[in-house]
């Protein structure tokens, strides 16, 4: 099936810093979608994208859907402690069965 | 709350036991999804419904056999299960099953096969 590639698999990070994580496939990617999961819950929708080059914002989080169509990023700016989680990246790719990949997320954990 | 609620949140059951999971969706979507997740695997999509019909089964076990009665509920049945089929059930649903569409998950019921 598709693959995305999610990194980093993990960061260690101090309350305050700017984190920033991404995804990429060899596939040209329809939807760019981002999710947060807190341990025991199930994903939480962050953000998503649905045009190539497209930056959008939900507070303190950025993401933006690449030129190529191929990555995505998510930043996330002064980070709390309430940010840690698992982040992982879903999309749909260009002529495929339209169904939601999901990458292997991103797991951070902050310090306070 | 994401609109999707899911029951039990955590269940704990023997390799001969039938237990059933249930999924409810209160956001008007057309599509509902099965997904499990183990530890350090990426998300599995399992079962899709769409307008109650079942569009894709991903190579699921038949040990695995959901339900969509309606739109708004979506059952997964279990028999027979294996320790290895122990992980967070998901459930999700979204508008409709083309993926353009954002997808919305439950809290996920954890399941343990003992």
């Amino acid at each position: 099936g598709q693959q995305l590639n999610q990194s980093p698999q993990s960061m260690f990070i101090q309350e305050g810093e700017d984190v920033s994580m991404n995804c990429t496939s060899s596939s040209i990617f329809n939807t760019w979608l981002w999710y947060k999961q807190d341990p025991g819950e199930g994903p939480v929708l962050l953000i998503a994208l649905y045009k190539a080059g497209e930056l959008t914002s939900n507070g303190r989080l950025t993401a933006q859907f690449g030129i190529t169509r191929k990555d995505s990023f998510l930043n996330i700016s002064a980070s709390i402690p309430s940010d840690v989680g698992i982040y992982f990246c879903a999309g749909t790719t260009q002529g495929g069965s339209e169904k939601l990949v999901f990458g292997k997320g991103t797991k951070l954990t902050v310090n306070p | 709350e994401t609109g999707v609620t899911q029951t039990p949140r955590h269940l704990v059951m023997g390799m001969t036991n039938k237990k059933s999971l249930k999924c409810e969706q209160h956001l008007g979507h057309n599509a509902m999804y099965w997904y499990k997740q183990s530890a350090k695997k990426p998300l599995e999509l399992m079962f899709v419904y769409n307008f109650k019909e079942q569009t894709e089964n991903n190579s699921v076990p038949s040990r695995f056999s959901p339900e969509c009665p309606n739109s708004s509920h979506l059952f997964l049945h279990l028999h027979t299960l294996q320790p290895e089929d122990s992980a967070l059930y998901l459930c999700a649903s979204s508008q409709d099953d083309r993926g353009n569409t954002e997808a919305f998950f439950g809290q996920g019921t954890r399941l343990t096969v003992v």
